[in-house]
């Protein structure tokens, strides 16, 4: 079965920093991975999308990596604004479903 | 907007009411998913629709009932819920099952009491 971890669980940085966040699963035979933004009490909004054969995807200050052979995937973030504040959701497909981590509570401090 | 819409927002229930959360898209997908969202939890999936047809059913109680009458209406029937029961629920679309990405809905938030 499926697993999909996320680290960290939070992460506080000041305005202005670029950060990275972390996912990692435990079966490589995905069909794509899809990152997703979650403001408190919300749905879910997607960010980027990561067909299985790309390596990676960039929209405007994301940019989401994929290296399905070890099973990990980065969400890197330039120039984080308070705006971006948010929980972090890393999700891949397999088949009829797709399984989510638990996702990374960012907060940027202005 | 996201193309995918919950209703209602929100809904208190006691444990001996039935009601129905309703999810709608017109992004023309063919397959709709309900997940459940507790809190310090991963999202779960709970059921999958594959044009109109139940393709999976994640071991749901039989409390939770879904149903799709159409490409795109899903409901899921409540009745004689529990309090742990409480959560967000959550309805996505996507063109097919498979390896297509996920639209969300903005959730039902459901308190049973």
């Amino acid at each position: 079965k499926q697993e999909v971890t996320q680290i960290p669980a939070a992460l506080s940085v000041p305005e202005g920093e670029n950060l990275v966040l972390n996912c990692s699963f435990t079966d490589s035979a995905i069909y794509n991975l899809q990152w997703f933004r979650q403001d408190p009490g919300k749905g879910l909004t997607s960010l980027l999308l990561i067909q299985s054969s790309q390596r990676e995807q960039t929209s405007g200050r994301l940019n989401a990596s994929l290296d399905k052979s070890s099973g990990r995937s980065t969400l890197y973030i330039a120039a984080s604004q308070p705006g971006d504040s948010a929980t972090y959701l890393c999700a891949v497909s397999n088949n009829n479903d797709m399984r989510f981590g638990a996702g990374t509570r960012l907060t940027v401090k202005p | 907007e996201t193309g995918v819409t919950q209703t209602p927002r929100h809904l208190v229930m006691g444990m001996t009411n039935k009601k129905s959360l309703k999810c709608e898209q017109h992004l023309g997908h063919n397959a709709m998913y309900w997940y459940k969202q507790s809190a310090k939890k991963p999202l779960e999936l709970m059921f999958v629709y594959s044009l109109e047809e139940r393709v999976e059913n994640n071991s749901v109680p039989s409390r939770f009932s879904p149903e799709c009458p159409n490409s795109s209406h899903l409901f899921l029937h409540l009745h004689t819920l529990q309090p742990e029961d409480s959560a967000l629920y959550l309805c996505a679309s996507s063109p097919k099952t498979g390896n297509y990405g996920y639209t969300f809905g903005s959730g039902t938030r459901l308190t049973v009491v």
